[in-house]
């Protein structure tokens, strides 16, 4: 059974970092390209960054580019994303999520996480 | 960057009812679109992907429809399970999604 686990959220102030991370079971890891994607509450979702597989390759939303980077450890199936110079519309859930298929310049999402909340406050 | 917009954002009806949830794109997506069942406090759900093809293990009553800037999610017959809110996502160019619908009794 495909599992992915995020940890790491919790209360900041602006200007702040922190770090997540989301465990991964159930299938191979390094195989999958994987993505975050947060969710303000009470709004809609929002892709965050994107890591192939190897994890070579990044990808990131333009509100977060320049302060967040995604990265992945394939010897402890791990995901993480370093969110630094955080702003409060940084408030947010944020999920970890396996890639399930790819299209033209980017990928849907067949397994998410339940999520880690993340909030930038004063 | 693709905006996605859906349409209604809410939406009222009654078990049995057939329910149509529109998303339109700012600029062609190709069938590069997925739809997504979301409940209070849980992670989305893959439902539809390719803008037609059923994820496996969904019933078969959620149909998906378009191509190009305008989309459809049709569920033939709306069961109590089916309340929820959904969100469409194009995958085209990165990834954005529309601002969801919730569907409610």
């Amino acid at each position: 059974e495909v599992q992915l686990l995020e940890s790491g959220g919790g209360s900041v102030q602006p200007g702040g970092s922190l770090r997540l991370s989301c465990a991964a079971s159930g299938f191979t890891f390094s195989s999958y390209v994987m993505s975050w994607v947060r969710q303000a509450p009470g709004k809609g979702l929002e892709w965050v960054s994107t890591n192939s597989g190897s994890g070579g390759s990044r990808y990131y939303g333009d509100s977060v580019k320049g302060r967040f980077t995604i990265s992945r450890d394939n010897s402890k199936n791990t995901l993480y994303l370093q969110m630094n110079s955080l702003r409060a519309e940084d408030t947010a859930r944020y999920y970890c999520a396996r890639t399930h298929t790819r299209g033209y310049g980017g990928y849907d999402y067949d397994h998410w996480g339940q999520g880690t909340l993340v909030t930038v406050s004063s | 960057d693709i905006q996605m917009t859906q349409s209604p954002s809410t939406l009222s009806a009654s078990v049995g009812d057939r329910v149509t949830i529109t998303c339109r794109a700012s600029q062609s997506i190709s069938t590069w679109l997925a739809w997504y069942q979301q409940k209070p406090g849980k992670a989305p759900k893959l439902l539809i992907y390719k803008a037609s093809s059923l994820e496996s293990g969904v019933p078969s009553r959620f149909n998906g429809s378009g191509s190009g800037t305008e989309f459809t999610l049709t569920i033939s017959s709306l069961q109590p399970d089916d309340f929820a809110t959904y969100h469409c996502q194009q995958y085209n160019s990165y990834s954005s999604f529309g601002q969801g619908t919730k569907v409610e009794i």
